[in-house]
């Protein structure tokens, strides 16, 4: 069964810090990988994605991530953090290809601070 | 990037009444539109799959006869719930795809459900 871990539940970064969210997963094969940020109270809002192709993956608001697949990771990026950064991502994983090929699942979820 | 909607974005029902939620794709076509279950500080749990013209695919736990799922066209997927307890509040959100293998899902706004 394929899972994702996000060790940090909260991550503080003063502004204009570079900020790291960390996401570790398990799939069967190659991995989608996506980011998300929620707001209070909202959906989910997509930042970006990872199909193939260049491990580095740029996407929304200046945010990027980097797929390693030797260490089965997707961290989250940003070079400046902003106070209207602060929110809650989700990193999520779905196969390719094989059983379960339509079923994203999503990490536990890290609560980002950005403190002025 | 897609829009998808809800409605409504909070409800309070009475225990024992029933309550619809509509999900729209505002700009595209969804052939495949899920709903999540969201808990105060945790991540999404899947509720259902459901593709437009068949039956809701439910995650194991899930109640397919309190939780009603229809997705009646390629824009429009309805979440009942049935005969509504207080443990049935909680942040209910939708998310739409289009066909293709790495299409990022599309998420709705939420619906906050209370039952008194």
């Amino acid at each position: 069964a394929q899972s994702v871990a996000q060790p940090e539940d909260q991550v503080n970064v003063a502004e204009g810090n570079p900020l790291t969210v960390k996401c570790t997963y398990s799939v069967s094969g190659n991995p989608y990988l996506f980011w998300y940020v929620q707001y209070p109270n909202r959906g989910l809002q997509f930042l970006l994605k990872y199909i193939t192709g260049d491990n580095l993956v740029k996407g929304s608001y200046g945010f990027e991530a980097e797929f390693n697949k030797s260490q089965t990771s997707f961290h989250l990026k940003k070079p400046s953090a902003l106070v209207s950064d602060s929110a809650l991502y989700f990193c999520a994983v779905r196969p390719q290809r094989g059983r379960g090929y339509q079923k994203v699942t999503f990490g536990t979820g890290t609560k980002l601070q950005v403190i002025p | 990037g897609a829009v998808v909607s809800q409605h409504p974005s909070w409800v309070i029902c009475k225990s024992g009444t029933s309550v619809k939620i509509e999900c729209r794709s505002l700009d595209f076509q969804a052939t495949t539109m899920f709903w999540y279950r969201q808990f105060p500080k945790q991540s999404l749990m899947l509720m259902a799959t459901s593709n437009e013209g068949s039956k809701a695919t439910y995650e194991q736990g899930v109640e397919k006869d309190k939780f009603l799922i229809n997705h009646a066209s390629l824009t429009l997927s309805t979440l009942t719930v049935t005969s509504a307890h207080p443990e049935d509040s909680s942040f209910y959100i939708c998310s739409a795809r289009v066909a293709g293998d790495y299409n990022e899902q599309f998420f709705g706004p939420g619906t906050r459900l209370t039952v008194l």
